[in-house]
């Protein structure tokens, strides 16, 4: 029940900013967009979220569109150690009164792979 | 380093068994939750715990249980286990109430395996 898509994979260049695609056209006014990647069978790492207004952090930016159904996650200089599973996620409540965090719900992800 | 640890790190287990995983949050957070990833695929939802209660459920079988303590620690049960459990298990640890801090930070997860 994934409400996002993704590429299936993407190359970039060591050095080169990684611009990676995400949809999310079903989204609803209060769900968050999160981003999380994952190295082999590591747990995942959190990167970054946002609500509606794009947001910076020491690993990423993330832009959302104004109309809120598509975001870009922007690894401003790609280094080796970036290559991983990238997975674009919309916080879902699990309830209509608000009182849960909400669940992830994760798609299949763009594989990343940075080369020299 | 997230805070949030797992155990063990691998097991195996043969169909039919009963197994628990355990997992330890991060320091503050109040919120446990579980996701089962199988090979290649991305983490689904298992449930949520908050304040020692269950406040959501994925698609999953009442074979698969839990429990949250008062220190925000959790454990996963199922029982009868069967090869399509094979996966590995992560837990998520997350603070509810504050919307500003609303990362959930994973474990490195529980590789568990079923013969």
């Amino acid at each position: 029940d994934a409400k996002t898509t993704q590429p299936t994979s993407m190359d970039c260049a060591e050095g080169r900013a990684a611009n990676l695609p995400c949809n999310h056209s079903t989204i609803s006014g209060n769900e968050y967009v999160y981003w999380y990647r994952q190295i082999h069978s590591q747990g995942p790492q959190y990167i970054i979220h946002g609500l509606k207004n794009n947001e910076t952090n020491e690993m990423a930016s993330l832009i959302i569109t104004e109309d809120r159904k598509s975001s870009t996650l922007i690894l401003p200089h790609a280094t080796l150690r970036d290559t991983a599973v990238y997975y674009c996620i919309v916080r879902v409540p699990l309830n209509a009164g608000g009182t849960s965090y909400g669940k992830l719900t994760f798609g299949q992800g763009t594989i990343l792979t940075v080369h020299p | 380093e997230t805070g949030v640890t797992q155990s063990p790190t691998h097991l195996i287990k043969t169909r039919g068994q009963q197994v628990t995983l355990r997992c330890s949050s991060q320091s503050g957070h109040n919120t446990v939750s579980w996701y089962q990833q199988a090979l290649g695929q991305g983490p689904q939802f298992i449930f949520q715990y908050y304040r020692e209660e269950e406040n959501g459920r994925g698609n999953f079988p009442p074979r698969f249980s839990g429990l949250q303590f008062p220190n925000y620690s959790s454990e996963l049960n199922v029982n009868a286990l069967e090869l399509d459990d094979s996966a590995l298990y992560l837990c998520a640890s997350s603070l509810f109430g504050e919307s500003g801090r609303a990362e959930a930070f994973f474990g490195q997860g529980t590789r568990l395996t079923v013969v």
